[in-house]
């Protein structure tokens, strides 16, 4: 399996501004995705960050407000620039361990609240 | 991905096995069928995969028809602490990447 650890856990931030997620795995993992969990609701995807290349995004999310970062096997960061109030959410980072695991672990997410 | 389709509450008491239906019509050759539970304030957590028959372990038994257009989360003798929000996924194994529903709240009662 694999632990994820996210930073922070919650903050409060004003609109305008931008903040920025860590996801830290404790090994190297070859896929990692970004979710958006927005209050009573289900999860939507965001982006695919693989090692090495650009991250992939889904329909209704572009890089100019998520940019991703993946720098290494380990770590990626998500940031979600220019807040607004629509933007409060859970934002939760995922992976895939293979070989060994065929299921994606989650992390425990970072409730963002926008004011 | 396939776009699953599962009630979107139900009600149980302690004590009872409680089986939770998801519908995945266009399921792909390659595709798994994944279950995840999901506490409020905590990401999901992984409960089963199956391809198809019939998947057990300690928590859980998945049951996938012949034609897979379908999948059954079986939870045997649900307590309190099984109130949750339980997600019915359907993705390729090795992909990692899902398309959430509006997963099932199922709400335990003494």
């Amino acid at each position: 399996s694999a632990v994820i650890s996210q930073k922070p856990s919650r903050d409060i931030c004003q609109r305008g501004t931008s903040l920025t997620i860590q996801c830290q795995v404790d090994s190297q993992v070859t896929m990692m995705f970004w979710y958006r969990q927005q209050p009573g609701q289900s999860l939507t995807l965001i982006a695919t960050a693989n090692q090495g290349s650009e991250a992939t995004y889904e329909s209704g999310f572009v890089i100019d407000k998520f940019p991703i970062s993946r720098p290494n096997l380990t770590f990626s960061t998500l940031t979600v620039s220019n807040m607004s109030p629509e933007d409060s959410s859970i934002y939760l980072c995922s992976v895939g361990a293979p070989p060994m695991n065929t299921e994606a672990f989650f992390g425990q997410g970072t409730r963002l609240t926008v004011v | 991905l396939a776009k699953t389709t599962q009630p979107i509450s139900m009600d149980s008491y302690e004590g009872q096995e409680v089986n939770i239906t998801c519908s995945h019509n266009n399921i792909a050759t390659n595709d798994y069928i994944t279950w995840y539970q999901q506490f409020p304030s905590q990401g999901p957590r992984f409960i089963i995969q199956g391809y198809k028959t019939k998947v057990t372990n300690e928590v859980a038994s998945l049951f996938i028809p012949a034609d897979r257009k379908s999948s059954t989360l079986s939870l045997p003798r649900v307590s309190l602490s099984d109130t949750a929000v339980y997600y019915c996924l359907a993705g390729g194994s090795g992909t990692y990447k899902y398309i959430f529903g509006t997963g099932t709240r199922l709400k335990v009662l003494a």
